[in-house]
């Protein structure tokens, strides 16, 4: 069974720009979560889908958003770039939104903004 | 609010035993996970406990949990070098969102 696909990996981009990032849930799991890792915060909740719909947010800008589609794939957009958003973006998926389902995690995109 | 604090650094000799602890904060916490990131890659699922469960184990991996105290321990027995990595304890608590720590740094000596 194929895991979590992030595409793309790596991404370079200037402050200004924006950019879109893909993820490919496990065949079967319809709740996406993302997810931001930086050295300096760690690992941030950036905001979650169920079923087309944002189920729970983080604490982070409207510059930051995303949605799922019907076949659960989902994608996280990120406009007027900042230094800042440098990072590795990761994306979860799991069978529910439930508690007890745990996320399966991608091996995320490197973005970094020059 | 919600908060998971680790160690950061733990340097073990190859065959030793790796004892890796966390604390967290949110008594709603009903699952707790630990996760292993490699350079490069994302965040490997190992082991997840439910808050009514003190301990599980997982052929090399035992989780044991003081839910009085909130606190979470990872232990692997006979660590090898390929167990270095971060090691990263996460909560899912009344808000469903994962809260992780910092994540600790394991080094396995040979």
């Amino acid at each position: 069974k194929a895991g979590v696909t992030q595409t793309p990996r790596y991404l370079i981009k200037t402050r200004g720009q924006q950019v879109t990032l893909s993820c490919s849930p496990i065949s079967g799991h319809r709740s996406v979560s993302w997810y931001q890792q930086t050295p300096g915060q760690g690992l941030q909740f950036l905001f979650e889908y169920f079923s087309e719909t944002q189920r729970n947010k983080g604490n982070f800008p409207g510059r930051f958003s995303g949605r799922q589609f019907s076949n659960s794939r989902s994608e996280m957009n990120v406009s007027t770039l900042e230094l800042g958003d440098s990072a590795l973006y990761l994306c979860a998926s799991s069978l529910s939104d439930g508690r007890n389902q745990p996320q399966h995690f991608g091996d995320g995109t490197r973005l970094s903004i020059l | 609010g919600e908060d998971v604090e680790q160690s950061l650094f733990l340097s073990v000799r190859e065959g030793d035993s790796s004892v890796i602890n966390c604390t967290y904060t949110d008594s709603s916490s009903t699952y707790l996970y630990w996760y292993k990131q490699e350079p490069g890659a994302g965040l490997q699922l190992l082991t997840y406990i439910f808050s009514n469960m003190d301990m599980k184990q997982d052929q090399r991996l035992t989780v044991l949990l003081n839910k009085k105290d909130k606190h979470l321990s990872l232990r692997i027995a006979d660590t090898q070098t390929g167990d270095s990595a971060i090691y990263f304890c996460a909560e899912r608590g009344s808000n469903y969102k994962l809260t992780f720590g910092k994540g600790t740094l394991l080094t396995v000596n040979p």
